[in-house]
């Protein structure tokens, strides 16, 4: 079984400020890692994921996420949030072969002007 | 091309009722999962349906049900509602099929029940 943590229910950050989302998570296997958004009244979108192969991986609209093995993290980052990042983040699991993901409370990112 | 589509976005019920919901998945996606969002349990997976078969179960009670027919679409039930069952549930469709382990799920904007 696989469990997920976010560390943070919610964020408040300044427009142009850099952020960080944490997420640890705990498995007894190896697991495909992803970040979904949430926006009000919206169902979630996907904005990266780690399958295999390089640790660091980004998304279109700037956000970066690192795989961390030996800390079983998967934090999410940004080097400068605008409003319009204002949303809900879940980071979210899955063990390889199954197709249910196990999400994470989620945390909600306030960006203000 | 079109998105995931739910159908309705929003409904309201009675304890005791029962209710359908409907998830149309993109065109040429064969598996369709569906997911509870409340604020107290957060995102909890329901059920995911390939090729008209059940293939993953959540730990629901078996007053929670779904169906996929031949055409990928996907319905799920839920019959003797309870005021717990007040939540978005959100639908996913995948075009991975059992080989295909990197699918992206893309989900639809949710059917918001509500309880009363």
């Amino acid at each position: 079984a696989q469990s997920v943590t976010q560390l943070d229910s919610q964020v408040p950050v300044f427009e142009e400020a850099p952020v960080e989302l944490r997420c640890n998570y705990s498995s007894s296997v190896s697991v495909y890692l992803f970040w979904y958004v949430q926006y009000p009244n919206q169902g979630l979108q996907l904005l990266l994921k780690y399958l295999s192969g390089s640790t660091l991986v980004e998304s279109i609209n700037g956000f970066e996420a690192e795989f961390n093995k030996s800390q079983t993290s998967f934090h999410l980052r940004k080097p400068s949030v605008h409003i319009s990042d204002t949303a809900e983040y879940f980071c979210a699991v899955r063990a390889p072969g199954r197709r249910a993901l196990t999400f994470g409370s989620g945390t909600r990112l306030q960006v203000q002007p | 091309k079109a998105g995931v589509t739910q159908t309705p976005r929003y409904l309201i019920k009675t304890r005791g009722q029962q209710v359908t919901l409907s998830c149309s998945p993109i065109s040429g996606h064969r598996s369709v999962s569906w997911y509870q969002q409340t604020p107290g349990q957060g995102l909890q997976f329901l059920f995911e349906y390939f090729s008209e078969t059940q293939r993953n179960k959540g730990n629901f009670p078996g007053r929670f049900s779904g169906r996929q027919f031949s055409n990928s679409r996907s319905e799920m039930n839920v019959s003797t509602l309870e005021l717990g069952d007040s939540a978005l549930y959100l639908c996913a469709s995948s075009l991975a099929g059992t080989g295909g382990d990197t699918g992206e799920l893309f989900f639809g904007e949710g059917s918001r029940l509500t309880v009363l």
